[in-house]
């Protein structure tokens, strides 16, 4: 699986837009863009996935550059239980026998 | 949506006892389950991979007589911790692959917090 660069740690205030990128400069043409996060004391939580279309749905938006190299997930009016720690993955879809590997991901502080 | 329970949530026990966490994927067959485990302030790290009916394949560095798994069933996995130390006190989580592959590569439990004294 190719190698994901997030920064550690992003600040946004309540009600506005976060805006969480991930670098993947060595994506190859199957592998898909994951993004789950954590939020403190519990179990990743799924978000959102793509391949090359920028996605949408209810939680977030998942904008893909067109050369693939890196992506932005974004949160398009953060509320205070959207404070957690937010994962990019990069990985084969439906690749058998193989768990997702977490890096340190983007701590995301909102705050009123 | 498919939905994956652990349990306990969090227990407390005695340095030398062993303890067993259960996960269950309860609307789907999970093929493959698998188990992380998490340090305060740390990522999840992958301590094994286990299929149903088969033995786990452990990660590097996780002794396999320590930390037991069983996949009896398309449904359940169990992890047990072996003479347990408060070197083993961490966040346990587990986190199944659907037999029909879907949106999700994996759904992810709620966790266990194991505390050791």
């Amino acid at each position: 699986d190719a190698k994901t660069t997030q920064p550690p740690s992003m600040d946004c205030a309540e009600g506005r837009a976060a805006n969480l990128p991930c670098n993947h400069s060595t994506i190859s043409g199957n592998e898909y863009v994951y993004w789950y996060r954590q939020i403190h004391s519990q179990g990743p939580q799924y978000i959102i996935h793509g391949l090359k279309n920028n996605e949408t749905n209810e939680m977030a938006s998942l904008i893909i550059t067109e050369d693939r190299k890196s992506s932005t997930l974004i949160l398009p009016h953060a509320t205070l239980r959207d404070t957690a720690v937010y994962y990019c993955i990069v990985r084969v879809a439906n690749q058998a026998g193989t768990a997702l590997i977490f890096g340190k991901g983007t701590t995301l502080s909102v705050s009123s | 949506g498919a939905v994956v329970s652990q349990h306990p949530s969090r227990v407390i026990c005695k340095s030398g006892t062993s303890v067993k966490i259960e996960c269950r994927s309860l609307d789907f067959q999970a093929t493959t389950m698998f188990w992380y485990r998490q340090f305060p302030k740390q990522s999840l790290m992958l301590m094994a991979t286990s299929n149903e009916g088969s033995k786990a394949t452990y990660e590097q560095g996780v002794e396999k007589d320590k930390f037991l798994i069983n996949h009896a069933s398309l449904t359940l996995s169990t992890l047990t911790v072996t003479s347990a130390h408060p070197e083993d006190s961490s966040f346990y989580i587990c986190s199944a692959r659907d037999k029909i592959p879907g949106r999700q590569p994996q759904h992810f439990g709620d966790g266990t917090r194991l505390s050791i004294l």
